[in-house]
């Protein structure tokens, strides 16, 4: 069974500042992982994805992911933080093999200051 | 290429009344999947179909709930005799078929509550 920790349900950076929102998987079988961003009363949005062909993976909005399988981490990273990235995040794991739900983890409220 | 669609946005209805949902998924995605998410938890999978099968079912679905997809294009998401802890976000995605990793595109949702 698959499952995914994303730990603080709550993240303040100020704008310019480092990003980095932290996701921990358990998977029986090689994962596949996405992060997902939610605006408010929309749904969600594809950041990234992991498909073991690299394990650095850049996304959309200047957002990236690093997966490290001795760790069974994929953390979520920005350099500079902006005004528009307030919002929440969810990592997810693809079932294995024919087995196509996702698992999310509960998400992340991002929220950046001026 | 518009995106997933659902419809209702919003449902807000009675507890013990049915209400249904629509789903559109972009047009050619043979796989569809209903989610749920309630407020503070991330979205929880009911069922998914690849074009008018059903495939799987969470024991989440109760014997309330019914989904349909008939000719394998739009999904129906019937919830009968609603009780207030059907109260959530009902997210609808689809993917194509491209060997086992697909990447699901989720709609807008539909937010029910029920009183």
């Amino acid at each position: 069974a698959q499952s995914v920790t994303q730990l603080g349900s709550h993240v303040s950076v100020s704008e310019g500042a480092l990003v980095l929102l932290r996701c921990n998987y358990s998977s029986s079988v090689p994962p596949y992982l996405f992060w997902y961003v939610q605006y408010p009363n929309q749904g969600l949005q594809l950041l990234l994805k992991y498909t073991s062909a690299a394990t650095l993976v850049k996304g959309i909005n200047g957002f990236e992911a690093e997966f490290k399988k001795s760790e069974t981490s994929f953390h979520l990273t920005k350099p500079s933080a902006h005004m528009s990235d307030a919002a929440e995040y969810f990592c997810a794991v693809k079932g294995g093999g024919s087995n196509y739900k996702l698992t999310f983890g509960k998400g992340t409220l991002l929220t950046v200051n001026p | 290429d518009t995106g997933v669609s659902q419809d209702p946005r919003h449902k807000i209805t009675k507890r013990g009344q049915n209400v249904t949902f629509r789903c559109d998924p972009i047009s050619e995605h043979n796989r569809l999947y209903w989610y749920r998410q309630t407020l503070g938890q991330g979205p929880e999978f009911l069922t998914y179909f690849q074009n008018e099968a059903q495939l799987e079912k969470s024991r989440l679905l109760s014997d309330r709930f019914s989904a349909e997809r008939p000719k394998g294009s739009f999904s129906t998401l019937e919830i009968q005799r609603t009780e207030q802890g059907d109260s959530a976000m009902y997210l609808c995605a689809s993917s194509p078929t491209s060997g086992t990793l697909d990447t699901q595109y989720f709609g807008p949702g539909t937010r029910l509550t029920v009183l």
